[in-house]
């Protein structure tokens, strides 16, 4: 069964570093998201990207991330200058589309972020 | 905006014993869709069932059920015959009807199976 793939599975980087977390989703979907989970907390929204462009972004996504898709299969998310508050789990996730709600998000494994 | 609550943080099922996961949500949207993700040890999401607004039945994939009261606006999972592998957080998760609406979680029950 395809699967969303998410690299690297753990990232460590120190305070002020720019990273980029890479996904690669599911081939024919169509709607991609970035959420982070801060450890044992709920899972929170960032962005999500439709037809080239960013469709929504919450108040976490400010001047700071960034999103492309830079070649039609992989979608990466760059942080320009971590903080230590970026420490989470960011989890890729993919939708094929919306029929017109019942389409869930397959989500990676996700890519573990140690701000130092 | 919609909100999804649940007000478990912890629960403990005998093993073979069915246990229900509450879940409660918010809008004022129609249509909507309502999700349940489980989250095991090892961090990875495994979506589970869906349900959505205008469903007529309670949607259930094998061993999980959804007990949808749209009155009541709750989403409960029930799951059957428990097994050891169930231990894991459980979150209910809900999107609205239209093109790239996200998915907003709840916080979360963490379900312990004690054999």
């Amino acid at each position: 069964e395809p699967e969303v793939t998410q690299t690297p599975s753990h990232q460590v980087t120190q305070m002020g570093q720019e990273v980029i977390l890479r996904c690669v989703p599911i081939s024919n979907h169509l709607y991609f998201y970035w959420y982070r989970q801060i450890l044992g907390q709920k899972v929170e929204f960032l962005v999500s990207f439709y037809n080239n462009e960013i469709s929504e972004k919450s108040e976490i996504f400010d001047d700071q991330f960034s999103v492309e898709r830079p070649d039609g299969s992989n979608f990466t998310l760059k942080i320009r200058s971590t903080k230590l508050e970026d420490s989470a789990m960011y989890f890729c996730a993919s939708m094929i589309r919306d029929r017109p709600y019942n389409s869930p998000l397959h989500f990676g494994n996700g890519t573990r972020l140690t701000v130092t | 905006a919609q909100k999804i609550t649940q007000t478990q943080p912890g629960m403990f099922v005998q093993e073979k014993e069915a246990v229900t996961l509450d879940c409660t949500y918010d809008t004022s949207d129609p249509s909507y869709g309502l999700f349940w993700y489980k989250q095991p040890s090892s961090g990875e999401m495994i979506f589970l069932i869906y349900q959505g607004s205008y469903d007529q039945q309670n949607a259930t994939e094998g061993r999980y059920s959804l007990n949808f009261q749209k009155a009541r606006k709750s989403a409960n999972l029930v799951i059957s015959a428990s097994q050891l592998g169930d231990s894991a957080m459980y979150f209910c998760a809900m999107r609205l009807t239209g093109g790239y609406q996200k998915v907003t979680f709840g916080t979360g029950t963490k379900l312990q199976v004690i054999p």
